[in-house]
This record gives C-alpha cells, sequence and structure tokens, in this order.
C-alpha cells in the first residue's frame, strides 16, 4: 500500500506570512496532485504536477515535485483568510485511475 | 452545467439497519469513486467502478457494496450500518484519458452517523 504523508497536520498563521506544506512518501507516483478542501464541500483540485522537478504557480500558490517523483511541497506566499481550508495531496501510479491521499494539512489564516 | 451530486446530504441512522447512499453525476464520466473522510485520514477509497458493471474494491471496503448499472449513478450500500462508519462520505467521478492524471470531481459529500 502506497502511503502519502502530509506536514504538518495543522497550521495556523498571520495573514501576511508565508507557509509550506509536505507530500511524502517512500513510493515513486506517476503524477501528483493538490486539492484544496473548504467546510462542508468536496476537495477542487488545484494542481497536476507531472514530471520530475516540476515547478507550477497559481498566483502566490508554488507547487513542486520532487525531482525522485516521491515528494511535493506547497508554498504559499503572502497568506489570506481566503487561503484557510484543507489542502490534501494526492498521488497515482502507472496508468492507475485511483489516487492516494494524503492525510490533510488544516491552514487557518488569521486576519 | 455538469455536476456531481449526493443524497442525502445528512443520515442519522441505526446500529444493524441497511444503509444507501447515493451518488449522481452529469459529466458521462466513466470513473467512480466512494471514499470516506475521517479525522487525521484524509479520504480513503472504498470503492470505485471503471465503467457500467465494473466495480473494484479499495482499501477500506469491509462492510460496503456498491453496484454500476448506467454511467450516471453509483449507490454505495453499508449492508448492515456500525458506529466506525460514522464518517463523512465523498463520491467522486473522473474521465478515462490516456495519462493517470485525470482531475476528480467531487460532489459536497454525505455526513452518515451511526448511532
Amino acid at each position: 500500500t502506497q502511503l502519502l504523508e502530509q506536514s504538518p497536520q495543522f497550521l495556523s498563521i498571520q495573514e501576511g506570512e508565508n507557509l509550506t506544506v509536505y507530500c511524502n512518501s517512500s513510493s515513486v507516483f506517476s503524477s501528483l496532485q493538490w486539492y484544496r478542501q473548504e467546510p462542508g464541500e468536496g476537495p477542487v483540485l488545484l494542481v497536476t504536477v507531472v514530471t520530475g522537478g516540476e515547478v507550477k504557480k497559481l498566483k502566490r500558490l508554488t507547487f513542486q515535485f520532487g525531482d525522485a517523483r516521491k515528494d511535493s511541497s506547497l508554498h504559499i506566499t503572502a497568506a489570506q483568510p481566503g487561503d484557510t481550508g484543507l489542502y490534501l495531496c494526492a498521488g497515482a501510479s502507472g496508468s492507475a485511475r485511483q489516487l492516494t491521499f494524503g492525510s490533510g494539512t488544516q491552514l487557518t489564516v488569521l486576519p | 452545467d455538469a455536476e456531481i451530486t449526493q443524497s442525502p446530504r445528512h443520515k442519522i441512522t441505526e446500529t444493524g439497519r441497511q444503509v444507501t447512499l447515493a451518488c449522481h453525476q452529469t459529466w458521462n464520466h466513466n470513473n467512480m469513486f466512494w471514499y470516506r473522510q475521517d479525522l487525521g485520514h484524509g479520504l480513503r477509497l472504498i470503492h470505485y467502478s471503471y465503467g457500467v458493471q465494473d466495480t473494484n474494491k479499495g482499501e477500506v471496503s469491509d462492510g460496503y457494496s456498491v453496484s454500476r448499472s448506467n454511467t450516471e449513478d453509483l449507490p454505495l450500500t453499508l449492508e448492515s450500518a456500525a458506529s466506525s462508519q460514522t464518517s463523512v462520505y465523498f463520491c467522486a467521478s473522473s474521465e478515462i484519458a490516456g495519462g493517470s492524471y485525470n482531475e476528480q470531481f467531487f460532489g459536497p459529500g454525505t455526513r452518515l452517523t451511526v448511532l
């Protein structure tokens, strides 16, 4: 069974601070996705990274896929209260259509 | 607009009862998935289907079953509800693509409480 470990599990910061969330595994993934989930809703895809070393930016969010495709990070610059939510990483292996999800990072950005 | 819906949104039931959670998508996606979400565990895969008449067990399938009679629906049945099945359940769908990075579209979830 492939496992994805996310850290930290909880993060509470002040508006304007920077933060990084990590997603680590001992397994290699063919692609990795990041989702954000708000209370009472299902997760929504933020980004997919597929190439080792790939970096993608989405406004103030920067996503990186590790060179060995075993880990990923999400960096948020100048966090805002609207960034509050549960961030989930999810990995896909080979041609499998199912995803393995990490345990999630609950981010709270205080005004 | 295409969407994925779940019903009911909230359900309270008693131990031992059979419960069915509905999932309906209008994306015309072949792939459908059921997850449960518990604090500290993220999303865990219960069952999934790659098309009509196809069903597969996921990581935590014991006590659950699914059937796929058409493209749009994948109902999840708890044969005899147990307190350990108290959770939030999410249905998701994705399309077939050449690669392995299909975006999954999630429903709003069903909060199930088993007393």
